[in-house]
């Protein structure tokens, strides 16, 4: 069973904080990982997609990956209200699974003035 | 990144009836996938619907169920069958652009009486 954990929420921080987002696999041959947003009512967006150890950095947003620990993680720096959202942890294991992820249960963050 | 469409948005049905909902993407792709994301949950994997051969499931999905069709590659339906409560959910089909990423339509919002 493919499982793909993110930390427990919700969190909650300030305005202009950094916001840390977690998320561990079960699948060692996992190749692909993905951080969407999601806002109330609305379908997933892709924010970040990493796909080898270290981290990969997008403007206010950094995802880091380290697959001997089997864990990623997104970065939100100078954290801005606009940010409150879900966000889902994706996975993907290439091969014969290509394209199909399996999500994380989701971290509601919010982000208060 | 592909620009994905979904009808409808958003219907309320009445149990043991089906609903299907149509997939229309804006460039032709080999593989659609098909998510549903239950109310407060994260999303899971239905099926992949490939062009020109059956819809491969995921364990939990049937096709007596779910029936997909994927008559070429710009468009797909899911058929959500003889309907309960439990069916409420949004429905969103996905492709895949470069680099394993992955796109999500709309969704379709489907409430079952």
């Amino acid at each position: 069973q493919k499982e793909v954990e993110q930390n427990s929420g919700p969190l909650s921080v300030p305005e202009g904080a950094i916001a840390s987002l977690n998320c561990t696999y079960s699948d060692r041959v996992s190749q692909s990982f993905f951080w969407y947003r999601q806002y109330s009512g609305k379908s997933p967006e892709l924010i970040m997609s990493i796909y080898s150890n270290g981290d990969k950095e997008d403007g206010r947003f950094t995802a880091q990956l380290n697959k001997a620990s089997q864990y990623v993680s997104l970065l939100i720096r100078d954290s801005q209200p606009s940010d409150s959202a879900t966000y889902l942890c994706a996975v993907s294991a290439g091969g014969t699974s290509y394209g199909k992820l399996t999500f994380g249960q989701g971290t509601i963050l919010t982000v208060h003035p | 990144s592909a620009v994905i469409s979904q009808k409808p948005s958003r219907d309320i049905c009445q149990r043991g009836t089906s609903l299907t909902i149509q997939c229309q993407v804006d460039s032709q792709v080999t593989m659609m996938f098909w998510y549903r994301q239950q109310p407060g949950q994260s999303l899971t994997l239905i099926a992949t619907a490939n062009q020109g051969s059956e819809a491969t499931y995921e364990s939990g999905f049937v096709i007596d169920k779910f029936p997909i069709s994927r008559p070429n590659l710009t468009f797909s339906t899911l058929t959500v069958s003889n309907m309960s409560p439990e069916d409420s959910s949004i429905y969103l089909c996905s492709v895949v652009g470069g680099q394993d990423t992955q796109y999500f339509g709309p969704g379709t919002r489907l409430t079952v009486l």
